[in-house]
């Protein structure tokens, strides 16, 4: 079952733009992290933030969490026409138990 | 940094054959791999969680007769889909961590595209 809910689905922003998407789930977490697919590939991670923390950087990535809300946004900034891609958000529980994914955000960013 | 290798990309199959899907961790030992599916333009679903040398965990509502996984060694596991059917059409993705500590990310297959005529 889906742990995560984003929103916005779709996202389209003209380059240069900044993209901000939002996660939210439903359960304690030890960590959230985010993910990105292009079409057709398989995920490939960007960032982890863990349930202590409230702000991550990486690169033009940020990413805030909110365990009181039980929410996390991811923005990209000075977006690129290359960060085209599907971005979900996974929570992981800890240890071996499963990282669960939300529903995902396509972003479109035009040239 | 940890590759997993997923293979095959692609398979195209007739009705009541069965496909075997495998992911392999490179250069780490994975004890634990997830198997999740992809139907078009929508998330990830866990469908089971491979243990090493024991049995996997399935989801609620796989068939675990079904879609049969097996995790004989540290670096493999494999996803076989018995008596495929149409319905059985979907991208195939596994994972893997690799170790157990709190925050570990996912390592993933490039995935399976698999098609049941």
């Amino acid at each position: 079952s889906q742990q995560g809910e984003e929103d916005p689905q779709a996202l389209s922003i003209q380059e240069g733009e900044n993209a901000t998407m939002n996660c939210s789930y439903k359960t304690s977490i030890n960590n959230l992290q985010w993910y990105r697919q292009n079409s057709g590939r398989g995920l490939v991670h960007l960032i982890l933030i863990r349930s202590n923390e409230r702000e991550k950087h990486s690169g033009r990535l940020r990413v805030t969490l909110d365990t009181s809300k039980k929410s996390s946004s991811l923005l990209i900034t000075a977006s690129r026409a290359a960060d085209t891609a599907s971005y979900f958000c996974a929570t992981d529980a800890g240890g071996y138990q499963k990282v669960t994914f939300g529903t995902g955000t396509k972003l479109q960013v035009i040239p | 940094g940890a590759v997993v290798s997923q293979h095959p990309s692609w398979v195209i199959c007739k009705s009541g054959t069965s496909v075997k899907i495998e992911c392999r961790s490179l250069d780490f030992q994975a004890t634990t791999m997830f198997w999740y599916r992809q139907f078009p333009k929508q998330s990830l679903m866990l469908m089971a969680t491979s243990n090493e040398g024991s049995k996997a965990t399935y989801e609620q509502g796989v068939e675990k007769d079904k879609f049969l996984i097996n995790h004989a060694s540290l670096t493999l596991s494999t996803l076989t889909v018995t008596s495929a059917h149409p319905e059985d059409s979907s991208f195939y993705i596994c994972s893997a961590k690799q170790g157990a500590n709190a925050n570990e990310k996912l390592f993933f297959g490039s995935g399976t595209q698999l098609s049941v005529l």
